[in-house]
């Protein structure tokens, strides 16, 4: 079964911080991948996209790498600040596939 | 653009009412999903569209659950009879070109059914 993974559920840091949140994925024959954040009660913005092709992206202090290989892939936050406080969310197109797959979410929070 | 619209942003509802979701996508954009959103089960792809057609309504859980596209610029998800483990935040979803690019997410209803 095709499943995407994040751990932790939850995230806990000091303002300043630099973080790594974790995506893992079953099945490395993916088309793309997404990072997604969601603000409670909000619907989902997106973040970055990398495509199979592709080993990362980056958009101001956020990077995502991708490891098809190892099923992984990373949203590293750097110095993080309280409004990055968000849940994340990573999705995957697989290559067979005909949906976005999500994962269950890492809910971050930035503390002053 | 003002994004992905839906109507209503919450809706109360009775158990056995029949209760309608709307969306307007971005203008433009020509596939539209609808994913749902619970604590238990996180975000699940009801049914997609491409060009107004619908193209994979297999995460649609019953019959009760219909889907319609009957434009460009509009499409409803329509519960009848509605029950509590519908109760759920609904979000209608473009996207333009291919189903894997970049998706755009509306605010969501959230629907409650007593």
């Amino acid at each position: 079964k095709q499943e995407v993974t994040q751990i932790p559920a939850a995230l806990s840091v000091p303002e300043g911080e630099n973080l790594v949140l974790n995506c893992s994925f079953t099945d490395s024959a993916i088309y793309n991948l997404q990072w997604f954040r969601q603000d409670p009660g909000k619907g989902l913005t997106s973040l970055l996209l990398i495509q199979s092709s592709q080993r990362e992206q980056t958009s101001g202090r956020l990077n995502a790498s991708l490891d098809k290989s190892s099923g992984r892939s990373t949203l590293y936050i750097a110095a993080s600040q309280p409004g990055d406080s968000a849940t994340y969310l990573c999705a995957v197109w697989w290559d067979a596939g005909n949906m976005l797959t999500f994962g269950g979410g890492t809910r971050l929070m930035v503390k002053p | 653009d003002a994004g992905v619209i839906q109507s209503p942003r919450h809706e109360v509802t009775e158990m056995g009412q029949e209760v309608t979701l709307r969306c307007k996508p971005i203008s433009g954009h020509d596939y539209l999903f609808w994913y749902r959103q619970t604590m238990m089960r996180g975000l699940e792809l009801l049914i997609y569209f491409n060009n107004n057609v619908p193209i994979d309504d297999s995460g649609m859980p019953e019959d009760r659950f219909s889907a319609k596209m009957p434009n460009a610029s509009f499409s409803t998800l329509k519960i009848q009879p509605s029950e509590p483990r519908d109760s759920a935040v609904y979000f209608c979803v473009s996207s333009l070109g291919t189903a894997y690019n970049e998706q755009f997410f509306g605010p969501g209803t959230r629907l409650t059914v007593l």
